[in-house]
């Protein structure tokens, strides 16, 4: 069964400063994943996902993430946070047959003027 | 370009009571559409997907169901809330044969 493990419930990070969220998946093929953002009472904006070809993948608002299939990661990164990053973001993973995605549990993000 | 509703934004309904979360998408066909429930502090449970009209998979056991009347909307019920219940639930909707989800804005249910 796929799996999403996000370790890291809280981070808070200074303005500025650099980010990476954690994000570690289970899946018994090639996986597909996925990076969402929600703010507090909003739907979840899907930040950038990762097929197949490149392992570092741009997705919107600055994040890139990249995938490395030895330690089955896929962490988030952002070289200089903004206040307005402050939300929480959401690892997940899907693939061919049942065309739905497993979510980790979430890193909420909280940025320090 | 492609666009999701959900209504009503927010609701508060007595234990017992019955319910009906509604769920459409404009520009686009025969997507494929999904209900998820997100419990407070918690991350996103999958609870029906639908890949076309009549055809609904529940991924858990619970008293809700789901309906797909038309191609571009789904329909999440109840005939009984349970205080247990209470949660935000998003509806998503991916284009056939994909894997990338797009949300909607979300219902806060609240069971009193």
């Amino acid at each position: 069964a796929q799996s999403v493990t996000q370790p890291d419930i809280h981070i808070t990070v200074s303005e500025g400063a650099s980010l990476e969220l954690r994000c570690n998946y289970s899946y018994g093929a090639t996986p597909y994943l996925f990076w969402y953002v929600q703010s507090p009472g909003q739907g979840l904006q899907l930040l950038l996902k990762y097929f197949s070809g490149d392992t570092l993948v741009q997705g919107i608002k600055g994040f890139e993430a990249e995938f490395k299939r030895s330690q089955s990661s896929f962490n988030l990164r952002k070289p200089s946070v903004h206040w307005s990053d402050a939300a929480e973001y959401f690892c997940a993973v899907g693939g061919t047959g049942r065309r739905a995605l497993t979510f980790g549990s979430g890193t909420r993000l909280q940025v320090q003027p | 370009s492609q666009t999701i509703h959900q209504w009503p934004a927010t609701l508060v309904q007595p234990v017992g009571s019955p319910l009906s979360l509604e769920c459409t998408v404009e520009g686009t066909s025969n997507p494929n559409l999904y209900w998820y429930r997100q419990a407070a502090g918690r991350g996103l449970q999958l609870l029906f997907y639908s890949v076309g009209i009549g055809q609904i998979s529940s991924e858990v056991p619970q008293n809700l169901s789901a309906s797909r009347p038309q191609d571009r909307q789904f329909i999440l019920s109840s005939k009984k809330l349970l205080l247990s219940d209470s949660g935000f639930y998003l509806c998503a909707w991916s284009a056939p044969y994909t894997d990338t989800q797009y949300f909607g804005p979300g219902t806060r249910l609240t069971v009193l």
